[in-house]
């Protein structure tokens, strides 16, 4: 089974805080994901990364940051923290293939900036 | 521009009712996908289905059957007999069959199912 982890389930930090929240996957997927999820938004896209080192911009990248410098792994960056960016965090991968592959997603964070 | 439209908010069903659960979507792709998600109050989504735009077959899983309708640009998710367990967010998305960035989902903004014991 496809295995999705994420460093913490709840998170609180302060505003201006620098906050990393990181994923890793097990089954050796070349896409990720970051979305976050909103009451009455859905599920909106913010980075993915389609290989190491790459990555592309999603629909709401303002205010975050990425970084993949291992295959498994993907980190969200919050620069400085803000209120509106209290959220549910979702991650999530798939394999690399012209077809539809379903996307893997992980736990989630919900993350709390006061 | 892609779009998926969940035109139902929440729906409270008896258990043992059926449900039918509406997914409307728009492309412009002439190859894409579906796909049915379920998120339970843990949080985790669940893959359910794909659904490949060549092939529109409906499907039936156990319980759970999808049908698929290109001339309406739809892709409606029954559950049959519902129980308890069933109560979830649901939610439909697309994906686009284009190069480039065609590794998005677009997701709809999902519909809260509540099976009542």
């Amino acid at each position: 089974d496809v295995k999705v982890t994420q460093s913490s389930r709840y998170l609180v930090k302060r505003t201006g805080e620098k906050v990393f929240l990181e994923c890793v996957q097990d089954m050796d997927h070349e896409n990720m994901f970051w979305y976050r999820q909103d009451p009455g938004l859905g599920l909106r896209l913010i980075y993915f990364s389609y290989d190491v080192k790459m990555k592309e911009k999603g629909d709401i990248p303002e205010g975050y940051s990425v970084s993949r410098e291992k295959k498994e792994r993907f980190s969200l960056i919050l620069e400085s923290a803000s209120t509106n960016q209290t959220s549910m965090y979702l991650c999530a991968s798939s394999l690399y293939q012209e077809e539809g592959n379903e996307q893997f997603f992980g736990p989630g964070t919900r993350l709390t900036v006061l | 521009a892609q779009k998926v439209t969940q035109a139902q908010t929440e729906i409270s069903v008896v258990e043992k009712e059926d449900v039918t659960l509406d997914c409307v979507y728009e492309t412009r792709d002439t190859t894409y996908y579906l796909f049915w998600y379920k998120q339970p109050p843990s949080g985790e989504l669940v893959f359910l289905i794909r659904r490949n735009s060549f092939d529109e077959q409906n499907e039936i899983s156990g319980r759970y059957s999808w049908n698929f309708q290109k001339s309406t640009s739809s892709f409606n998710f029954t559950i049959t007999a519902s129980q308890v367990v069933d109560s979830a967010v649901y939610f439909c998305a697309l994906r686009g069959g284009s190069g480039g960035s065609n590794y998005k989902l677009t997701f709809g903004k999902g519909t809260l199912l509540t099976v009542n014991p």
